[in-house]
């Protein structure tokens, strides 16, 4: 089946730096991928729907410009979260489709193993 | 409103049983997913379904579009099969958000040997 990876897998900093996640679909092309996060013992919450060449959609109370993401490619797209608090601890995972899978409405995703972020 | 429910939230068993984890939504969907969530946190797809039943060896997904319910069973339950199963659906009015996944809170299984 089709693989997904993230880099790191898991993250520790301190308050005040930016880390950087990757997402890379490692056999097949996505035109979509979508960042999400995990509080833990909660849902999985959309964060951002990041389409190749363009500008990702973020999700209401989601802040582009803490959470910045780009897909410049057909596999890979990176989630930098900017001035990282405490508060943005939390596991980040990243699902992508393959682009033959039209209409979006019906689709399969792929997902990735999660970063686990961390901010002291 | 655009929830998905799913029970129970904890479910523990012994090696052999059959299990069943139920998903129930509200609104009209174009596809209902089944996820596994291992203590790593590591997400894996199971099922997509969008109508009738599917099977993965010991794994079943069944959906009824008309009561807007779906259950995933597990026969001959294993301790490996321990791990958090997520209900998610792709509602049918997603807004221009291309097909994203609304996702329960999952039902955390643990069998014992």
């Amino acid at each position: 089946g089709a693989v997904v990876s993230q880099h790191p897998s898991r993250v520790i900093c301190k308050s005040g730096t930016s880390v950087k996640i990757e997402c890379r679909s490692l056999d097949f092309q996505a035109t979509t991928m979508f960042w999400y996060r995990q509080f833990p013992k909660q849902s999985l919450m959309l964060m951002a729907t990041s389409n190749e060449g363009s500008k990702a959609t973020y999700e209401q109370g989601v802040e582009k410009d803490k959470f910045l993401i780009n897909h410049a490619s057909l596999t890979l797209s990176t989630l930098t979260v900017t001035s990282a608090h405490p508060e943005d601890s939390s596991f980040y995972i990243c699902s992508a489709r393959d682009y033959r899978d039209w209409p979006p409405s019906y689709n399969e995703q792929f997902f990735g193993p999660g970063t686990r972020l961390t901010v002291l | 409103k655009n929830e998905v429910e799913q029970s129970p939230q904890n479910l523990t068993a012994q090696e052999g049983e059959f299990i069943t984890i139920n998903c129930s939504y509200s609104v009209g969907i174009s596809a209902l997913h089944w996820l596994q969530q291992h203590p790593g946190g590591g997400i894996v797809s199971l099922f997509m379904l969008s109508s009738g039943k599917k099977k993965h060896g010991r794994l079943i997904a069944t959906i009824n579009i008309q009561e807007k319910h779906s259950s995933l069973h597990i026969t001959a339950s294993h301790p490996r099969d321990s791990a958090v199963y997520i209900c998610a659906h792709t509602p049918l009015n997603y807004g221009g958000s291309q097909g994203n996944l609304i996702f329960g809170k999952g039902t955390k299984l643990s069998v014992k040997p």
